[in-house]
């Protein structure tokens, strides 16, 4: 089982919608999560952070279930913008430190459609 | 304010060779980061320094080396190029390693190894 593993898509959704995505991680330890989002040939940037009792940003809404051990990220009333590769990245390292702990899913692709 | 330059952008080498891939930033940040980004992967560090003098290993190391002897730069050398090195390469640097630092990346080196 990979460590972070993501839903690689693509998701074609149409402007407006509401998409949702789930990332699950194998390290039951792991204390920190974030989605990152990264455009076509481009950098990744921090998307947010997941914090354990779920929290929004605008039109995104990010939730982590540790259970079942995974993150989710949706995305309300979806943008021609949103379109991007979203990356869910997990420190799977038993601290709140350790940025070098920091474990990349392979991404998973979204596609806004007008 | 620049945040995190890479150069070059593009370098196609042919096996054998080598080259110095260098990462600069201007936040003043204490820890800096190589990672390489492949099809079907999610990033993977090579090397990541947390500060000026100092530098560790990754997750995948072999074949490369690294030096950060000014705390803005962080080189990231190929000593023998081979194809398998083919990649996007990404500098990050972060104000710590503490969860609630985030990575900045730049804005990556396309590699081909023919």
């Amino acid at each position: 089982r990979k460590e972070v593993e993501q839903d690689p898509g693509p998701f074609n959704v149409p402007e407006g919608a509401t998409v949702a995505f789930n990332c699950t991680y194998s390290n039951s330890a792991s204390q920190s999560f974030f989605w990152y989002r990264q455009d076509c040939r481009k950098e990744p940037k921090l998307l947010m952070s997941v914090y354990s009792s779920g929290n929004e940003d605008g039109r995104f809404t990010a939730q982590l279930n540790r259970a079942s051990q995974y993150i989710s990220l949706l995305i309300r009333d979806s943008k021609l913008s949103d379109s991007a590769t979203y990356l869910c990245v997990v420190n799977m390292y038993r601290s709140n430190f350790g940025n070098e702990k920091l474990t990349f899913g392979t991404g998973t692709r979204l596609t806004i459609i007008p | 304010n620049a945040g995190v330059t890479q150069t070059p952008k593009f370098r196609v080498l042919k096996t054998g060779q080598s080259m110095t891939l260098l990462c600069a930033q201007d936040m003043n940040h204490e820890y800096m980061y190589w990672y390489r980004q492949d099809p079907g992967m999610g990033l993977r560090l090579i090397h990541y320094s947390v500060g000026e003098g100092t530098t560790a290993k990754g997750e995948v190391p072999d074949g490369y080396n690294v030096s950060r002897l000014k705390k803005q730069n962080f080189l990231l050398g190929l000593e023998s190029a081979a194809p398998s090195q083919t990649s996007v390469y990404f500098c990050a640097s972060s104000a710590s390693s503490s969860y609630n630092s985030p990575l900045h990346f730049g804005n990556g080196t396309r590699l081909t190894v023919t």
